[in-house]
């Protein structure tokens, strides 16, 4: 079975560019998150969706960042424009069924913001 | 609000020695799971466990254990002759019930270093 994917690795931009991140989750996977971390940190939640609706969306800067998740399979974060402070690693997780509460994280894209 | 504390910024020791990684929760939630993560160089998070708050039963499985005590608030973590291949960020993390399908509220993690 694959695992989450995302895309890119890597990204760097400069400051008030554009970026958007890609995540394909585990297949049949529902529920999918996206997490910020930064460096020396934790993984912090922006965003969960349940299918294709956002359910939880308190943690997103909603100024600069905004996702979607079309047909409730495939989506994208995107930051525009990207401030010096967004540099992070964004990952995405997913979670099957509600029985099983273990997530599953990608490799996560590392953004750069010179 | 909930929390989740891991005082150990960084542990090294020698390979085959043993190891405790630390980590305290806080929630009001009567119902809530549990978690440890492993972060490797590489930068994925790999799912070790998940423990649910009503089951206190402590779990074994190869070198690794865990002790949970909800008296104290603690998961802790235990490697039993640690090897090279250990070396990693480890986080420990909570989500609340309400299906259990909320978010993960993460420690900042113990960077484990062992040493050859």
């Amino acid at each position: 079975e694959a695992g989450v994917v995302q895309s890119p690795r890597y990204k760097i931009i400069e400051k008030k560019q554009p970026v958007a991140f890609w995540c394909n989750p585990i297949s049949g996977h529902n529920t999918l998150y996206w997490y910020r971390q930064n460096l020396g940190q934790g993984p912090e939640l922006l965003i969960r969706y349940e299918n294709e609706e956002a359910v939880d969306d308190s943690q997103l800067p909603k100024d600069r960042f905004s996702a979607e998740r079309l047909k409730g399979v495939d989506s994208t974060l995107k930051i525009q424009p990207a401030e010096l402070g967004d540099s992070a690693v964004y990952l995405c997780a997913s979670r099957g069924s509600r029985v099983s509460h273990e997530q599953y994280f990608g490799p996560g894209t590392r953004l750069t913001v010179t | 609000a909930q929390k989740v504390t891991q005082a150990q910024t960084e542990i090294s020791v020698v390979e085959k020695e043993d190891v405790t990684l630390d980590c305290v929760y806080e929630t009001r939630d009567t119902t809530y799971y549990l978690f440890w993560y492993k972060q490797p160089p590489s930068g994925e998070l790999v799912f070790l466990i998940r423990r649910n708050s009503f089951d206190e039963q402590n779990e074994i499985s190869g070198r690794y254990s865990w002790n949970f005590q909800k008296s104290t608030s603690s998961f802790n973590f235990t490697i039993t002759a640690s090897q090279v291949v250990d070396s990693a960020v480890y986080f420990c993390a909570l989500s609340e019930a309400r299906g259990g399908a909320d978010g993960l509220t993460f420690g900042k993690g113990t960077h484990l270093i062992i040493q050859p």
